[in-house]
């Protein structure tokens, strides 16, 4: 059973840029979450995606959205980059529903604001 | 919100040695995840522990629910072992981690 997939694994933008992020669940999977890890503020929490709707967020400026596709892909942009956002984006996927709610993990990706 | 403490921050052991990390929750989770970081940053599962006791090889987990802790034991540690571990928990699809753990083990 193939993981989590998250495209691409690195990049570098331009500050005022926008970038988007793409995430592939565990097939079976409903449920994508995105977080951003960065040295200062850890493991953070940007949103969690259902079923195609939004079903949590995290306290993150208007300027991150992201979107789920019906085939349970999840794609993440972030707007007028900042240096700020440099970070490890990570994507993880779980079945959404039921008792059973581990996460799985994608290897992230790095992006440099420059 | 619920917060995540991990302790300690930092250890470092000789090759074989055993040692235990643990983490604190402000409040009551119904899912806690135990996870190794790998050097290229992905997240690896150790354990998905809400509750109870759980073994895999030289690892161990114990979640103490209505205390509202987990303990992560490694024995007979080696340098592979080595890198930072996490406790996360939470509700579904939103996971709270702690600073984590960096471990280093000595040959």
């Amino acid at each position: 059973k193939a993981g989590v997939t998250q495209t691409p694994r690195y990049l570098i933008k331009t500050r005022g840029q926008q970038v988007t992020l793409s995430c592939s669940p565990i097939s079976g999977h409903r449920s994508v979450s995105w977080y951003q890890q960065t040295p200062g503020q850890g493991l953070q929490f940007l949103f969690e995606y259902f079923s195609e709707t939004q079903r949590n967020k995290g306290n993150f400026p208007g300027r991150f959205s992201g979107r789920q596709f019906s085939n349970s892909r999840s794609e993440m942009n972030v707007s007028t980059l900042e240096l700020g956002d440099s970070a490890l984006y990570l994507c993880a996927s779980s079945p959404g529903t039921g008792m059973n709610t581990e996460a799985f993990f994608g290897q992230g990706t790095r992006l440099t604001v420059v | 919100g619920i917060q995540v403490e991990q302790s300690p921050p930092d250890l470092i052991l000789q090759e074989g040695a055993n040692s235990t990390l643990r983490c604190n929750f402000s409040d009551s989770v119904n899912n806690l995840q135990w996870f190794h970081q790998n050097p290229w940053g992905q997240l690896i599962n150790l354990f998905y522990i809400p509750s109870g006791t759980k073994q895999n090889g030289r690892l161990s987990a114990t979640t103490v629910a209505t205390e509202r802790y987990s303990l992560l034991y490694i024995s007979s540690s080696q340098t592979t072992d080595s890198g930072v571990y996490f406790c996360a928990g939470g509700s579904q699809g939103n996971l709270i981690f702690g600073k984590g753990t960096k471990l280093s083990v000595k040959p």
